[in-house]
Formats: structure tokens, C-alpha cells, sequence
């Protein structure tokens, strides 16, 4: 079955203590993206990676980092989270040939910092 | 950058009813609208897209419009069912590949029966 899986799916952590979260994705797609949606603000994009090695910068990228060694997996690290980062997080993938735009999304992990 | 503006923030209607959510875009090179659907405590999933040398498109119930002059765009959803009640969000992106997604707020839906 073509997907995207995450996890954790939930974790609660306190401040400072650094954090992965795996994202990974079956259908051998270029691109993987990470967002975070908190209430009112709707969907913002943290980081892309078109493909292996390649990453870039979303819209709210401070705090974060992430690495894209294999195709398949695009983990969200959090060096030293803050409770400003408690949020849902997506990861999404999608294929870059053809016209297919779909990106597909994880069932998200949702993270609260103490 | 881009910026997606997304009204209303929420929309109540009566079963059957139909229900219009429209977005505004900011960045006029912006060339593909997707609209995703997100049911509680689930992932968003896509619903319908649009590229800009197309002014509308359908699917059954669903129709996206746009207006490339206005840099606005539609979600129309006709003879609405209580399974339509979700969180629907539109986006924008203005990149040829369509990667970076600019996400409107999104507009809760309520369809009562």
C-alpha cells in the first residue's frame, strides 16, 4: 500500500530535550515536506527536500533541522525544543515527473513541549 | 512571498445546501491551486487542483474556479451531505513543480442534516 507514515504518531517532552521525528514514504517520490499546523494559522511549511542531499527552507524553519540521506526517509530533528514548538506535524510526499501534483501527507505527529 | 487569504474561517449550511469557500492570492506567477480536505483528527487529503491556464475544473459535486486577473479562486461543493463537514484548505504555489505550498487558513464546514 503507497504511504506515508510517521512517528511518533504522539509525544509529550520537555524543554531542551532533543528529539526525531521519521517520516518515510513508499512510492519513491523526489519530494518530502514537513509542515506544522496549530490552530488559526492553518498549514506552514518547515522544510523541502527535492530530492536526496537537497534540502531547503519553508516558511518557519527556525528550530528545525532536517536531513535527506535516502530517498525514502526525510526525519524532523529538534535540537533543543521550546513549548513554542507544541504542534501537529504533517509530513508529505509527492512525485516530480509528470503532471501528477498530488502531495500525500503522513497521519502527523502530534508533539507537546513542557 | 506568497500569501493565501481564505474565507470565511468557518461556514454552516443546511444538507443539500450548497457551499462556496473562496481564496485570494498574493503572487501572480503563482500557477497551481489544490484544495485539501482535512475530517477531524485525520490527515489532509486532496480533493481537487486547478493550474492556471484552466479557469475551472469538476469533479461530481466538487468545482474549483479561477481568476487569474483577480488572483482569486473557488471551492464550490453542490447538494452538500453531512460527510462534507471538515476543515478544507486552499493553497497556492508558484513554483513550476508545484512543491511549496503557501496554505490559506482554512474554513471549518458544517453541513447539518
Amino acid at each position: 500500500e503507497a504511504q506515508v507514515t510517521q512517528n511518533p504518531r504522539y509525544l509529550i517532552t520537555v524543554t531542551g530535550k532533543k528529539l526525531t521525528v521519521t517520516c518515510s514514504q513508499n512510492m519513491n517520490h523526489e519530494y518530502m515536506s514537513w509542515y506544522r499546523q496549530d490552530p488559526g494559522l492553518g498549514l506552514r511549511q518547515i522544510y523541502y527536500s527535492m530530492n536526496v542531499e537537497v534540502t531547503d527552507k519553508g516558511d518557519v524553519p527556525e528550530g528545525y533541522k532536517v536531513s535527506r540521506k535516502e530517498k525514502r526517509n526525510f526525519p524532523l530533528i529538534l535540537e533543543s525544543p521550546s513549548p513554542n514548538q507544541t504542534s501537529l506535524y504533517f509530513c508529505a510526499s509527492r512525485g516530480l515527473a509528470g503532471g501528477d501534483n498530488e502531495q500525500f501527507f503522513g497521519p502527523g505527529t502530534r508533539l507537546t513541549v513542557l | 512571498g506568497e500569501n493565501v487569504e481564505q474565507h470565511p474561517s468557518t461556514l454552516s449550511v443546511q444538507e443539500g445546501d450548497s457551499a462556496v469557500i473562496k481564496c485570494t492570492y498574493s503572487d501572480s506567477a503563482s500557477n497551481y491551486f489544490p484544495w485539501y480536505k482535512q475530517e477531524l483528527g485525520k490527515r489532509p487529503q486532496l480533493i481537487i487542483d486547478i493550474r492556471s491556464n484552466v479557469g475551472e475544473k469538476k469533479d461530481q459535486r466538487i468545482a474549483v474556479t479561477l481568476n487569474k486577473t483577480a488572483k482569486h479562486f473557488s471551492l464550490h461543493i453542490t447538494e452538500t451531505q453531512p460527510e462534507d463537514s471538515a476543515v478544507y484548505f486552499c493553497a497556492a504555489s508558484s513554483d513550476q513543480a508545484g512543491t511549496a505550498l503557501i496554505f490559506g487558513k482554512g474554513t471549518t464546514l458544517s453541513v447539518s442534516s
